[in-house]
């Protein structure tokens, strides 16, 4: 199946610092991506959809200013976490859409991020 | 009420058992219907897509009933390998690709 990488795979960063994570789609070319979170022993969360080449498209109680995506080509995504709390701490994972093996779409995930802010 | 509700366990079932997860959406113009294998902080992976008609993939089943917003999974001849997260998520619309999630149903074989 498709393959999509995240980078880093963990991070600690002190409150009020900024994080970039980048997701990357390694064997096709993904026009739009997806961002999740997911904390402990909870479901994933769709945070945003990232469009190539346009702003990205956030759900409900999302901060825009604080989760800042860019979408600059069709293989790579980034998420900054700016300004990172403690409560920000969570499983970053992104995802990408590509057709499968039977035809239909598929989302594939990455790998996810996971962030510690102390 | 949660979009996508599922019981979260832990199942905790002997090898070779059959276990049976549920599932209940609350959206009734829901188009796509998925089950994800998440393993201990690993990413989601797709286990199957879950068609009205009933699909089988080897030792797993998978039945939607769209009157009754109603998903299960069925795992027969349980696997120690089989050990993870079962995660039902729905599409709302078709092309939208927006996924919703359950919290997930924990499964446990033992020896």
């Amino acid at each position: 199946g498709a393959v999509v990488s995240q980078h880093p795979s963990r991070v600690i960063c002190k409150s009020g610092t900024s994080v970039k994570i980048e997701c990357r789609s390694l064997d096709f070319q993904a026009t739009t991506m997806f961002w999740y979170r997911q904390f402990p022993k909870q479901s994933l969360m769709l945070m945003a959809t990232s469009n190539e080449g346009s702003k990205a498209t956030y759900e409900q109680g999302v901060e825009k200013d604080k989760f800042l995506i860019n979408h600059a080509s069709l293989t790579l995504s980034t998420l900054t976490v700016t300004s990172a709390h403690p409560e920000d701490s969570s499983f970053y994972i992104c995802s990408a859409r590509s057709r499968g093996t039977s035809g239909a779409y598929e989302q594939y995930f990455g790998p996810g991020t996971r962030l510690t802010v102390t | 009420r949660k979009e996508v509700e599922q019981d979260p366990g832990p199942f905790n079932v002997p090898e070779g058992a059959t276990v049976a997860f549920n599932c209940t959406y609350s959206n009734s113009a829901s188009q796509s219907f998925f089950w994800y294998r998440q393993d201990c902080r690993k990413e989601p992976k797709l286990l199957m897509s879950v068609y009205s008609s009933g699909n089988e993939d080897g030792r797993f089943t998978a039945q939607l009933n769209r009157a009754s917003q109603y998903i299960s999974l069925l795992i027969r001849d349980s696997k120690l390998s089989d050990s993870a997260t079962y995660l039902c998520v729905v599409e709302i619309s078709y092309n939208t690709d927006k996924l919703i999630f359950g919290t997930g149903t924990r499964l446990q074989v033992f020896p």
